[in-house]
């Protein structure tokens, strides 16, 4: 069975532009979630869908959104991109949301 | 004071010790959770425990929870173990909440 996989995995923009960042689950798993991982604050709870239904969000601004697709697929989308975005961005993906997660590969955004 | 704390932050180890890494947390939780971070990013989920404890090869995830507190052992460690080990609680509707994670360096 195929893991997680999220494209693209490595990412340059510029402060103001836009990102999308794609995750495909591990097939038959619903739950999708993602993080923001940066070596000052360590890794943080961005959201969490489920059935195409936002479950929990983190603590972050309005820049970041995300949704998720029938087909169980989620994308995130991160606006007005700030210096500060510049991380480490892995999602993770369980049959329903109290299972155990399993990660993506990450994909690693670099805000000039 | 974070709600999930590790200790140590660093551990250095000679092949063939035995290991332990410690998490404390300040919340009412409905999970913990296990993760190995290897150099380059990728996250493997170890254990998920609510009580008790679990094994799988040469590790070993205990939870108490009464005293909110879980270890991770690492019995009979190799260099191929060294990694980041982050423990991550759900609490609150199933947040994650993440420590700051313990780097282990083994060493032949």
């Amino acid at each position: 069975k195929a893991g997680v996989t999220q494209t693209p995995r490595y990412l340059i923009k510029t402060r103001g532009q836009q990102v999308t960042l794609s995750c495909s689950p591990i097939s038959g798993h619903r739950s999708v979630s993602w993080y923001q991982q940066t070596p000052g604050q360590g890794l943080q709870f961005l959201f969490e869908y489920f059935s195409e239904t936002q479950r929990n969000k983190g603590n972050f601004p309005g820049r970041f959104s995300g949704r998720q697709f029938s087909n169980s697929r989620s994308e995130m989308n991160v606006s007005t991109l700030e210096l500060g975005d510049s991380a480490l961005y892995l999602c993770a993906s369980s049959l329903t949301y109290s299972n155990e997660q399993f990660f993506g590969p990450g994909t690693r955004l670099t805000v000039l | 004071k974070n709600e999930v704390e590790q200790s140590p932050q660093n551990l250095t180890a000679q092949e063939g010790e035995f290991i332990t890494i410690n998490c404390s947390y300040s919340v009412g939780i409905s999970a913990l959770h296990w993760l190995q971070q290897h150099p380059g990013g990728g996250i493997v989920s170890l254990f998920m425990l609510s009580s008790g404890k679990k094994k799988h090869g040469r590790l070993i995830a205990t939870i108490n929870i009464q005293e909110k507190h879980s270890s991770l052992h690492i019995t009979a460690s190799h260099p191929r173990d060294s990694a980041v080990y982050i423990c991550a609680v759900r609490w609150d509707t199933d947040k994650l909440i993440f420590g700051t994670g313990t780097r282990l360096q083994v060493f032949p």
